[in-house]
């Protein structure tokens, strides 16, 4: 089985300090994916990474920042972290595929609140 | 640009009965639709996707959905409701021809009554 692990389910943190929340995925997926999800919102695409050391904006990428050193590794850093970036985080990973029509695999989540 | 759109935020139905969580689509290429689960406390889960091999998809746990490109949609149906159905349901579309990233719909709950 696909296993997608995130390194806390709840994290509480005050305004201004640096957060690093970590995904792990023991599938050798080339491509992950964080996401933040708030209600009524559905999931919005933070930063994607394509290959070790590669990454990409996503949609919301305001306020965060990302680092893949290791393929199984990918790390969603809040520099400065705000009220506002309260939420809950979601880890994806996927295979690169002849296809694009690879399925999304995620982790349980990390539910951020900040001070 | 590629979108999705979930009426209703919140759907109830009763144990037994139909389940139809509603999902229209726009896209400017031939879509790759899904629709993902997420059970209270949990990640996302794949029910099902539609890749153009056939209009009606089977899903896990028993649900189906049907692409119609005349009405744009991708509806999500369960001919009857368990308890354990309860849970938030996204739709979601792969966001161009050749992209891993997908566009997710706002999401539905649904709620089963006994």
């Amino acid at each position: 089985d696909v296993k997608v692990t995130q390194s806390s389910r709840y994290l509480v943190k005050r305004t201004g300090e640096k957060v690093f929340l970590e995904c792990v995925q023991d599938m050798d997926h080339e491509n992950m994916f964080w996401y933040r999800q708030d209600p009524g919102l559905g999931l919005r695409l933070i930063y994607f990474s394509y290959d070790v050391k590669m990454k990409e904006k996503g949609d919301i990428p305001e306020g965060y920042s990302v680092s893949r050193e290791k393929k199984e590794r990918f790390s969603l850093i809040l520099e400065s972290a705000s009220t506002n970036q309260t939420s809950m985080y979601l880890c994806a990973s996927t295979p690169l595929g002849a296809q694009v029509v690879n399925e999304q695999f995620f982790g349980p989540g990390t539910r951020l609140t900040v001070l | 640009a590629q979108s999705v759109t979930q009426l209703g935020s919140h759907v109830s139905v009763s144990e037994g009965a139909l389940v139809l969580l509603r999902c229209n689509y726009s896209s400017s290429v031939p879509p790759y639709l899904f629709w993902y689960v997420q059970y209270p406390n949990q990640g996302l889960q794949l029910l099902l996707k539609y890749t153009s091999a056939a209009t009606l998809v089977k899903g896990i746990n028993g649900f189906e959905a049907e692409f119609k490109k005349s009405e744009t949609s991708f509806h999500l149906t369960k001919p009857s409701a368990h308890m354990s159905d309860a849970a938030e349901y996204f739709c979601a579309v792969i966001k161009g021809a050749s992209s891993y990233k997908l566009i997710f719909g706002s999401g539905t709950r649904l709620l089963v009554r006994p």
